[in-house]
C-alpha cells in the first residue's frame, strides 16, 4: 500500500537542464515537504507547502522552486541543474496537527547531474 | 554548528548485542522527538516518537529523552541483522510542522 509516490527512482540529467521531480500522496494530507539527503548532512528541508498553491522556503531553497496546484501533488523544480544538486531527494507528507508523528516519506529519487 | 548532532558511524555490532544510538541538540524549543529507520534505497520510516523526558519502550526498542541535557537516545535490544540500517533522529518544535533531522547513524548487525 504505497502512500507517497515519487515518479522516478533514478534520474540522470545534464548541467543546465530544467528538472521536474514529482510527488503524489493518496492520504489527503495538507502538508507536503521536499528534502534532500546527502552523506553526513542528513535530511535538509528545501521547500514545504501547507496547502494548495501555498509554499514556504525551507533551509536550502536556492536553485529550487516548487509547485502545488492540487492537494495530492507537490513538484520540485530545478530551474537550471548543477552538479552540486546531485543528491537523493525525498518527498514527505503529513496531516496538520500530526506533524510530530505523522510524516510519511516516499522512497526517494536519486538525481545525478552530469 | 548544526542544530542536531548525530555520530555518522558506522556502528558494527554482533547479532544479539544492544545497539546504542544518540543525538544531541542545541535548541531548547524542540519538544517532540523521533527516531526514523532508513533501509538502503528506501525512504525513512517512523520507528519511535516521544514527547516528554523519560523512557518509552516498544518491543525491542527503547527511546530516552533528557531535555535538561538536550540529549536523546535509542536502544535496540537483541539486535538482528534485519536491524542493519541508517537511524535518523528528528525533532520538532511545539509550534509548526517542520522536522529537523540529525545526520543519521549507519548500523550494521553482523550474524
Amino acid at each position: 500500500d504505497v502512500k507517497v509516490t515519487q515518479s522516478s527512482r533514478y534520474l540522470v540529467k545534464r548541467t543546465g537542464e530544467k528538472v521536474f521531480l514529482e510527488c503524489v500522496q493518496d492520504m489527503d494530507h495538507e502538508n507536503m515537504f521536499w528534502y534532500r539527503q546527502d552523506p553526513g548532512l542528513g535530511l535538509r528541508l528545501i521547500y514545504f507547502s501547507y496547502d494548495v498553491k501555498m509554499k514556504e522556503k525551507g533551509d536550502i531553497p536556492e536553485g529550487y522552486s516548487v509547485s502545488r496546484e492540487k492537494k495530492e501533488r507537490f513538484s520540485l523544480i530545478l530551474e537550471s541543474a548543477s552538479t552540486n544538486q546531485t543528491s537523493m531527494y525525498l518527498c514527505a507528507s503529513s496531516l496538520t496537527g500530526q506533524g510530530a508523528a505523522g510524516y510519511t516519506f516516499g522512497s526517494g529519487t536519486r538525481l545525478t547531474v552530469v | 554548528q548544526k542544530e542536531v548532532e548525530q555520530d555518522p558511524g558506522p556502528l558494527s555490532v554482533p547479532e544479539g548485542a544492544i545497539v546504542s544510538l544518540n543525538c544531541t541538540y542545541s535548541n531548547s524549543a524542540f519538544q517532540y522527538f523521533m527516531w526514523y529507520r532508513q533501509y538502503s534505497r528506501k525512504g525513512p520510516e517512523l520507528l519511535m516518537y516521544t514527547y516528554s523526558s523519560g523512557n518509552k519502550e516498544d518491543g525491542r526498542f527503547t527511546a530516552q529523552v533528557d531535555k535538561s541535557s538536550k540529549y536523546i537516545s535509542l536502544f535496540i535490544r537483541d539486535s538482528q541483522p534485519s536491524d542493519s540500517a541508517t537511524y535518523l533522529c528528528a525533532m520538532i518544535k511545539a509550534a509548526g510542522n517542520k522536522l529537523t533531522f540529525g545526520g543519521g547513524t549507519r548500523v550494521l548487525v553482523k550474524p
